[in-house]
């Protein structure tokens, strides 16, 4: 089975602190995926990238960018964390882009 | 751009059959999927149609027309454990664009 593992899944940090979300996945795919998750507003694309170095923007990705230096491994910084960051943080990779993704559990980011 | 609309919240009981409709709009479309998120938990992959008719999974089945730019899923005879909500999404410019999904409610 695919393992998409997201690195922590409860994170507290204070404003204007520089925040690392890592994630992993273990099938070699292709394509990784970051969206936040909001009550009322599903599921929206932060960020996406299709291969090792390679990124696009999704539909919300200001105050946030990314870095993929390894095919296996997603990140998402969040520059200077505010308060209007706090949400449920969900990776997901793909094999074929837009088909079926696999998410991970998901990080519960808290901006103090 | 893109948007999507389904219904919020869905409340149907326990053995019956329940259908989330799903509209969109899309400036250019491949296909539209299905997933079920149940609380605290990641979402997972129920269905994918690339073309119109209906895909049956076992008690799920989901339907596109494509003309109408609509689809749906349908659950059958429901279980609790089926308590979870329901987003449709739909792949356009190389990435998954979600709605903003319907919350569906089994009772006994």
């Amino acid at each position: 089975d695919v393992k998409v593992t997201q690195s922590s899944r409860y994170l507290v940090k204070r404003t204007g602190e520089k925040v690392f979300l890592e994630c992993v996945q273990d099938m070699d795919h292709e394509n990784m995926f970051w969206y936040r998750q909001d009550p009322g507003l599903g599921l929206r694309l932060i960020y996406f990238s299709y291969d090792v170095k390679m990124k696009e923007k999704g539909d919300i990705p200001e105050g946030y960018s990314v870095s993929r230096e390894k095919k296996e491994r997603f990140s998402l910084i969040l520059e200077s964390a505010s308060t209007n960051q706090t949400s449920m943080y969900l990776c997901a990779s793909s094999f074929e882009a837009g088909e079926k993704l696999f998410f991970g559990s998901g990080t519960q980011l808290s901006v103090l | 751009g893109q948007s999507l609309e389904q219904p919020s919240e869905v409340t149907a009981v326990e053995g019956a059959i329940v259908q989330i409709n799903c509209t969109y709009q899309t400036s250019g479309f491949y296909g539209l999927s299905w997933y079920q998120q149940h609380d605290g938990g990641a979402p997972t992959f129920l269905s994918y149609n690339a073309l119109d008719g209906l895909e049956e999974t076992g008690r799920f089945s989901s339907f596109l027309s494509r003309s109408d730019s609509y689809g749906y899923l349908l659950l059958q005879e429901l279980q609790m454990k089926d308590s979870a909500s329901y987003f449709c999404a739909v792949y356009e410019g190389g990435k998954l664009i979600f709605g903003q999904g319907t919350e569906l409610s089994v009772k006994p």
